[in-house]
């Protein structure tokens, strides 16, 4: 019964590779999102997204693109993976985009070597 | 953009005590100010939030005030117990749909 659920959980793989994590939540809500937490423990949205619609795109590279098949799902694909791409990337959701409560995923530990 | 600045980054304290964290936001049209509390390991869970209608918010033992008028907000924790040892994250949202931005964090260490 996990609200919001990330697969998988650790991820270790080399430079030049092409991975991808899930994210799943079970909580009715209309909004996702993607965050990045480096190694200092600096939280930073990447993208969000709002029944399907792409509401939110920081300064991303273009290797990250997210893709939402449905409001329940937000999947995050990167391209020829660099090391400075290790870090913990969570996923949240909200009720809707207008700043009611966000739940956080437990996280992926992405590790490039 | 929004920046947000949070202070101290490390906090120790001895069981009882009070702990309080501070935090100060830049943009002005930031109107919604939640606390998150991060275990090792896991994701970060929202422990109370305060909008810029109201100047304080209590929950049990956590409390968060806000002056709009400084641009600050704090964090209280009162009898701190060694389960409230964690990372605390301060962050402001309300210009931007959905967009948080988050402090450096705070980590937090209850002595028994």
């Amino acid at each position: 019964d996990t609200a919001v659920s990330q697969t998988p959980k650790y991820l270790v793989t080399q430079m030049g590779n092409d991975k991808s994590i899930k994210c799943e939540q079970n909580l009715g809500h209309d909004t996702m999102y993607w965050y990045k937490q480096d190694s200092k423990k600096f939280l930073k949205i990447m993208f969000s997204y709002n029944n399907k619609e792409l509401i939110i795109n920081e300064t991303v590279p273009n290797r990250f693109s997210p893709k939402s098949p449905d409001k329940a799902h937000l999947n995050l694909h990167i391209n020829s993976l660099e090391l400075g791409d290790s870090a913990v990337y969570f996923c949240a959701s909200s009720p809707t985009k207008d700043f009611y409560e966000q739940y956080f995923g437990p996280g992926t530990r992405l590790t490039v070597t | 953009g929004e920046n947000v600045e949070q202070h101290p980054s490390t906090l120790s304290v001895q069981e009882g005590d009070s702990a309080v964290i501070k935090c100060t936001y830049s943009d002005s049209a930031s109107n919604y100010f939640p606390w998150y509390k991060q275990e090792l390991g896991k994701g970060p869970q929202l422990i109370i939030d305060i909008r810029s209608n109201v100047g304080e918010k209590k929950d049990q033992r956590i409390a968060v005030t806000l002056n709009k008028t400084a641009k600050h907000f704090s964090l209280h924790i009162t009898e701190t117990q060694p389960e409230d040892s964690a990372v605390y994250f301060c962050a402001a949202g309300g210009t931007s749909y959905g967009k948080l931005t988050f402090g450096q964090g705070t980590i937090l260490t209850v002595h028994p």
